[in-house]
């Protein structure tokens, strides 16, 4: 079957600007998790949503970063007023999760690069 | 922040080798511990989710273990082939919260 799906794969924008990433999961996933990868690190973690709500989002380093999951399948995170310093890849990975911790594996999609000029 | 190291941080060895790196984390708080492949343009790739202290995982020429009680999980690859070149990722999921935390990666090349 189809796997995770992000879009756009690179985006370019000017500072200031207002930009957002989707994120496709694999159909019947419930679990799905954001990730900024910046060069040189380790994925890090944004956001996670457990069907529609946004179960944790300790990991949105402000309020200019926001996600939304409405119908419990497609996610988009939302970046106000981009700097220089959100340039990054934007990972999506969604994986099943049953009950309050999970050791299922991630499916990862092939990321967007985001570059803030 | 929960540290993760991985060592080390890249790799060059022969087609043919075998070779081993290292995952370490917290020894409080183990839930779970994941390796990820991400090779070049693709998709971060699971190989093994381990719950376990003393768990073995094996995948084709591919293995991990686990110690939860001295924080450390090893993967080994045996017989390299240029296809495993690759950037090895582990990812500590803690026993609190629903955050993983991922090492910086072990880089690979296997040369031809």
């Amino acid at each position: 079957g189809a796997g995770v799906s992000q879009t756009p794969s690179n985006k370019v924008t000017e500072k200031g600007k207002y930009v957002e990433l989707r994120c496709d999961p694999i159909s019947g996933h419930t679990a799905l998790y954001w990730y900024r990868q910046s060069l040189g690190q380790g994925p890090e973690f944004l956001i996670y949503f457990q069907g529609t709500g946004a179960a944790d989002d300790s990991g949105l380093p402000n309020d200019r970063f926001f996600a939304v999951r409405p119908e419990g399948s497609v996610s988009t995170l939302k970046i106000q007023r981009t700097e220089r310093g959100d340039s990054a890849v934007y990972l999506c990975a969604s994986s099943l999760r049953l009950g309050e911790r999970s050791s299922y594996e991630q499916y990862f999609g092939p990321g967007t690069r985001l570059t803030v000029t | 922040i929960l540290n993760v190291e991985q060592s080390p941080q890249s790799l060059h060895v022969q087609e043919g080798d075998s070779t081993n790196f290292t995952c370490s984390f917290p020894s409080s708080n183990f839930y779970a511990l994941h390796w990820y492949r991400w090779e070049t343009a693709k998709s971060p790739e699971a190989l093994f989710v381990m719950t376990l202290n003393g768990d073995e995982k094996k995948k084709g020429r591919i293995s991990a273990t686990l110690n939860t009680k001295e924080g450390y999980s090893y993967l080994y690859i045996k017989g390299s082939q240029p296809e495993d070149s690759a950037t090895y990722l582990c990812a500590f999921g803690p026993n609190t919260g629903n955050q993983f935390y991922f090492g910086t990666g072990t880089s690979l090349t296997v040369i031809p």
